[in-house]
């Protein structure tokens, strides 16, 4: 079974710009999370969707949002970017009612704001 | 406080060596709990979970978790230099969003 994917795998944007990142989740998953990862804060739950809703939020800024289709893929946008965004941006898929819905996590986009 | 505190090292063993890892939490909630390995400019990769308290072994690796002091353990035996990643410890209640560590970077020596 193919794994996770995510495009692109890195990003250069400056200070005010908008990006989108994309996250395909493996075959059958319906789940997809999204965190952010810094070296000084680990990682940081965005947030959750499952069967295109919005099922759980982390404590970010509106400027982060987040899509699912109906095909489980996901989008992430960021807007009106800021130097502190720059990190790794991983999304996980989950089988929700497996054991643990445990995570799988793809090869993150890493995002550099100039 | 965090939700779940883990030391972030780095930690630095000898091939061959036992090494363990540790995490604290501090949500009574948390029922399955999960260890990941991170390696340099990759994404984690699922290592091992269990349920509720308990030990679980898969080959080099054992997990432990004691929900009364609320503090979960991954064990290395016999370190390889192939296993100097960044280890990430990671729980959930059931049905809700995952809680990490700030991972524990891991340097085995040759």
């Amino acid at each position: 079974k193919a794994g996770v994917t995510q495009t692109p795998r890195y990003l250069i944007k400056t200070r005010g710009q908008q990006v989108t990142l994309s996250c395909s989740p493996i075959s059958g998953h319906r789940s997809v999370s999204w965190y952010q990862q810094t070296p000084g804060q680990g990682l940081q739950f965005l947030f959750e969707y499952f069967s295109e809703t919005q099922r759980n939020k982390g404590n970010f800024p509106g400027r982060f949002s987040g899509r699912q289709f109906s095909n489980s893929r996901s989008e992430m946008n960021v807007s009106t970017l800021e130097l502190g965004d720059s990190a790794l941006y991983l999304c996980a898929s989950s089988l929700p009612g497996s054991v643990g819905d445990t995570q799988y996590f793809g090869p993150g986009t890493r995002l550099t704001v100039l | 406080q965090k939700e779940v505190e883990q030391d972030p090292g780095p930690l630095s063993v000898p091939e061959g060596a036992i090494v363990s890892l540790n995490c604290t939490y501090s949500n009574s909630a948390f029922q399955y709990f999960m260890w990941y390995r991170q390696y340099s400019r990759k994404g984690p990769e699922l290592l091992m979970y269990t349920y509720s308290s308990g030990n679980k072994e898969d080959g080099r690796f054992t997990a432990q978790v004691d929900k009364s002091s609320k503090y979960i353990s991954l064990f290395i035996r016999d370190s390889q230099p192939s296993d100097s990643a960044t280890y990430l410890c990671a729980m959930t209640p059931p049905g809700n969003q995952f809680y990490f560590g700030t991972g524990t970077s891991l340097t085995v020596i040759p």
